[in-house]
């Protein structure tokens, strides 16, 4: 059981150049989320989903893009990337609205 | 009204010591309040997590205190060890609206040491 698996673990981007981070849960989870953690501002809800097929913005959208064709996957794409999104990602996936969240190991990316 | 404040930005603590970290929010449809432990270099795991209808619930060393009315809430961690050296989060969900899908509005985190 792996829990919450996320690829690529770093990785570094120019400016205007373009890549998917891909999350997998192996817990059967319905809701899954994605995070940017920065310093001194805690962690930010990029995009979610509350079911396969299903995708809605959280607080920070802007510049992401998600899908969620399989259950267990949770796809976020920077189409042109730029420093303002040099973050830690974090993938989490849950049960339901009142269950414990479960985080992946993270993604740090840098964009220069 | 979405904000979670947390405080302190860090804090020192002596082993043994009473760590307290506290956490204020506006929105008050918010019903559930978790509280996660972050390690260097791993993603946050869930430590304990309070709903409004109680003002207390502790779990082990680690204790929620809750005043609805304040809309404040705070983490106690009894007897700090340094392997309770993290940064923490609070946390706050409006979890009974099924459209809201559960997300998580989370604090600015506090980074906590304990001194051996």
């Amino acid at each position: 059981n792996a829990g919450v698996t996320q690829t690529p673990k770093f990785r570094v981007l120019k400016t205007g150049q373009s890549m998917t981070l891909l999350c997998a849960q192996d817990m059967n989870h319905e809701y899954m989320y994605w995070y940017r953690q920065d310093p001194g501002m805690g962690l930010r809800l990029i995009h979610y989903s509350v079911g396969e097929g299903t995708t809605a913005k959280g607080e920070v959208p802007d510049g992401y893009n998600v899908s969620r064709l399989k259950k267990q996957n949770f796809l976020l794409g920077l189409e042109s990337a730029a420093p303002s999104q040099t973050s830690v990602y974090f993938c989490a996936s849950g049960r339901g609205t009142t269950d414990t969240q479960y985080f992946g190991p993270g993604t740090r990316l840098t964009v220069l | 009204q979405q904000q979670v404040k947390q405080s302190p930005q860090s804090l020192i603590v002596q082993k043994g010591g009473i760590s307290i970290i506290n956490c204020a929010y506006e929105n008050t449809a918010f019903d559930y309040f978790p509280w996660y432990q972050q390690f260097p270099g791993k993603g946050p795991a869930l430590l304990i997590a309070i709903r409004p209808d109680v003002s207390e619930k502790k779990e082990g060393r680690f204790t929620i205190s809750f005043n609805k009315s304040a809309k404040q809430f705070s983490l106690h961690i009894m007897d700090s060890q340094p392997g309770d050296s993290a940064t923490y989060f609070c946390a706050a969900s409006r979890a009974q609206a099924y459209n809201q899908g559960g997300k998580l509005i989370f604090g600015q985190g506090t980074e906590l040491s304990v001194k051996p």
